[in-house]
């Protein structure tokens, strides 16, 4: 398996441009996990899906991120209109329950997003 | 905030000692996983240590649990330069389906 693949690696944006970041999860794996990552506040859980649906959004900071996942195979982070304080690496990140031997999380590479 | 915190925030060492790394945490856990990030990557899965066990080896890592304590330890034996990344430890919610993480560890092994 490729593992979890997001897109774009890199992206530089201007403030008030709308920025859309992309997931394809594991196959087979039924969670799916948006996280931050900054210097200041760590890793923080955004929101987690469970076979498509939304169960926890609590940690999305504002109205300005939406989160959606269509299908089993793609999600998609969206933050209209970002602002200089959303500049952080985004992670997509995938699991499959497992009730016996505890849920692992397989990460992707990691969205790195710089508004100016 | 659910996330726990690791212990020290940096450690340098020199090639072949032994590094430990702390992580304290908040709430009942079902089970307790670390993980390891090079610089610029992912996060990579290490070791799960469940809450009903104290203690977990995998080849050079030792890890312990202290549910009293909400605290837990990983150990590296025998480091290597290549061990040099972050490490982080990740507590499930109360579902067990959703993962808070800590501050992490910045780790220097130097050769």
């Amino acid at each position: 398996d490729a593992g979890v693949i997001q897109s774009p690696r890199h992206e530089v944006t201007e403030m008030g441009q709308e920025v859309t970041l992309r997931c394809k999860p594991i196959s087979g794996h039924d969670y799916l996990f948006w996280y931050r990552q900054t210097m200041m506040r760590g890793l923080e859980l955004l929101i987690y899906f469970n076979n498509n649906v939304p169960i926890d959004d609590s940690g999305m900071p504002e109205d300005r991120f939406s989160a959606k996942m269509p299908n089993a195979s793609f999600s998609t982070l969206k933050i209209q209109p970002s602002e200089p304080r959303d500049s952080a690496v985004y992670f997509c990140a995938s699991s499959r329950r497992q009730v016996l031997t505890g849920n692992t999380i397989y990460f992707g590479e990691g969205s790195w997003l710089t508004v100016v | 905030s659910q996330q726990g915190e690791e212990d020290p925030q940096a450690l340098s060492i020199q090639e072949g000692e032994n590094a430990t790394m702390n992580c304290s945490y908040k709430t009942s856990i079902n089970n307790l996983q670390w993980y390891r990030q090079n610089s610029g990557r992912g996060l990579v899965h290490l070791i799960l240590i469940r809450s009903n066990e104290r203690e977990k080896h995998s080849g050079r890592l030792r890890v312990t649990l202290d549910t009293s304590k909400k605290s837990s330890s990983l150990l590296i034996t025998a480091s290597r330069a290549a061990d040099t990344a972050s490490y982080f430890c990740a507590t499930d919610g109360v579902t067990g389906n959703q993962f808070y993480f800590g501050t992490g560890t910045s780790l220097t092994v130097i050769p």
